[in-house]
């Protein structure tokens, strides 16, 4: 167990729908990150969050946004969802900004129908 | 931009056979991350090792160990006398520095190893 929870662990939804997903770091880590696992792009960063502030982005569409709030979870909106953003959405916590190791949260596996 | 490459994509083994997980990566930064990690079955990612792009010292925990050879951005992990329940999907991944003065991981395709009894 890492330390990092993910909420749901399941969801199943259909096209052009609204979802949030909510992660909860592990307690002392200030850093949330954002990544996606599709078996056509692997796994790819998307977005970090440090103590509340957004720090960097990667291939996140625009229809995707996220937040971390002054509890220091975080929620990953995702919005207009199309059958491709079918796929497991990993939150990871850190204690830094950078040069720590990141545990990853069980993950949320999503499923647009 | 960054790159990590697992040439390997599937590997079945015979438990108590060793097996080498071989991870080529590419990066424009001076100072970086190399890590491991394993995604069984049930699907978490579980960190294995972290490693500083200067030290370069082999590494050996229990069973597993690892190989940085820096010159030839070579990062490799030997898993000893394999068990069944090393079955899974291994990752490698890169720190890359970002502009917001952060890092992010940039991961390899991964490699699934199946350990047979």
């Amino acid at each position: 167990d890492s330390g990092v929870t993910q909420t749901p662990k399941h969801l199943i939804t259909a096209t052009g729908q609204r979802v949030t997903l909510r992660c909860s770091p592990r307690s002392g880590d200030l850093s949330v990150y954002w990544y996606q696992q599709s078996l056509d792009q692997g796994l790819q960063f998307l977005i970090q969050y440090y103590n509340g502030e957004e720090r960097a982005k990667g291939n996140i569409l625009e229809r995707f946004s996220a937040q971390q709030f002054p509890d220091l979870h975080s929620e990953l909106n995702l919005s207009s969802l199309e059958l491709g953003d079918s796929a497991l959405y990993f939150c990871a916590s850190s204690v830094g900004i950078n040069t720590d190791t990141q545990y990853f949260g069980p993950g949320t596996r999503l499923t647009v129908l | 931009a960054q790159k990590v490459t697992q040439a390997q994509t599937e590997i079945s083994v015979v438990e108590k056979e060793d097996v080498t997980l071989d991870c080529v990566y590419e990066t424009r930064d001076t100072t970086y991350y190399l890590f491991w990690y394993k995604q069984p079955p049930s699907g978490e990612l579980v960190f294995l090792i972290r490693r500083n792009s200067f030290d370069e010292q082999n590494e050996i925990s229990g069973r597993y160990s690892w190989n940085f050879q820096k010159s030839t951005s070579y990062f490799n992990f030997t898993i000893t006398a394999s068990q069944v329940v090393d079955s899974a999907v291994y990752f490698c991944a890169l720190s890359e520095n970002t502009q917001g003065g952060s890092e992010k991981l940039v991961f390899g395709k991964g490699m699934k190893l199946t350990v047979n009894p």
